[in-house]
């Protein structure tokens, strides 16, 4: 595709539900990572991959959370029994994975836990 | 410095007036320093990519410095308009693979 797409865009549900997002990245783009943002809070990093592989997920704030990637294409984060501190924006962000190549961003992921 | 860091965390700026921030990262295993400029509601967009120790670049009113040595780099915005109003990202990446590491941004308000 053109660019990084995401969906849902927006996503409400409840408290102890799951739920999962998906990244389209830039076809070709080996590197992907996933960022969140929470209300007045700067850029948080998740995960990132290189190919399929997660060569650092220091980021998942907690075993609910984990993400996949397949055919070094789209991406899933999945969030398991969600809690309201997991409401943010979710970004998905690609890049060619060559030293000093841009990263290009998703318009994000509005999750909120009700 | 082991993280990339972006001081200050906000910053608001009357119309007109000049401003800059900073970002500090790791200056070991250096490749390249990048600047994304995110306004609300849309997702954050490159502004500038630097390699070399001395590097100055310019889009416009709004340029950047990069240090290697000490690891910094300074974000410029000249005579600020309520559209510079975003958040500014900074993010370092090694040599070695290409791991983008942000910062936790400056949030920019420039006031009418």
């Amino acid at each position: 595709g053109a660019g990084v797409s995401q969906s849902p865009s927006n996503k409400v549900t409840e408290k102890g539900k799951d739920v999962e997002l998906r990244c389209d990245p830039i076809s070709g783009h080996t590197a992907l990572y996933w960022y969140r943002q929470r209300l007045g809070q700067g850029l948080e990093f998740l995960i990132y991959f290189q190919g399929n592989s997660a060569p650092d997920k220091s980021g998942l704030p907690s075993d609910r959370f984990s993400a996949e990637r397949t055919g070094e294409s789209v991406s899933t984060l999945t969030i398991q029994r969600t809690q309201q501190e997991d409401s943010a924006v979710y970004l998905c962000a690609s890049s060619m994975g060559l030293p000093g190549a841009e990263a290009f961003f998703g318009q994000g992921t509005r999750l909120t836990v009700v | 410095i082991l993280n990339v860091e972006q001081s200050p965390q906000s910053l608001h700026v009357q119309e007109g007036d000049s401003t800059n921030f900073t970002c500090s990262f790791p200056s070991s295993n250096f490749y390249a320093l990048h600047w994304y400029r995110w306004e609300t509601a849309k997702s954050p967009e490159a502004l500038f990519v630097m390699t070399l120790n001395g590097d100055e670049k310019k889009k416009g009113r709004i340029s950047a410095t990069l240090n290697t040595k000490e690891g910094y780099s300074y974000l410029y915005i000249k005579g600020s308009q309520p559209e510079d109003s975003a958040t500014y990202l900074c993010a370092s990446g090694g040599a070695a693979g290409n791991k983008l590491t942000f910062g936790g941004g400056t949030r920019v308000l420039v006031k009418p």
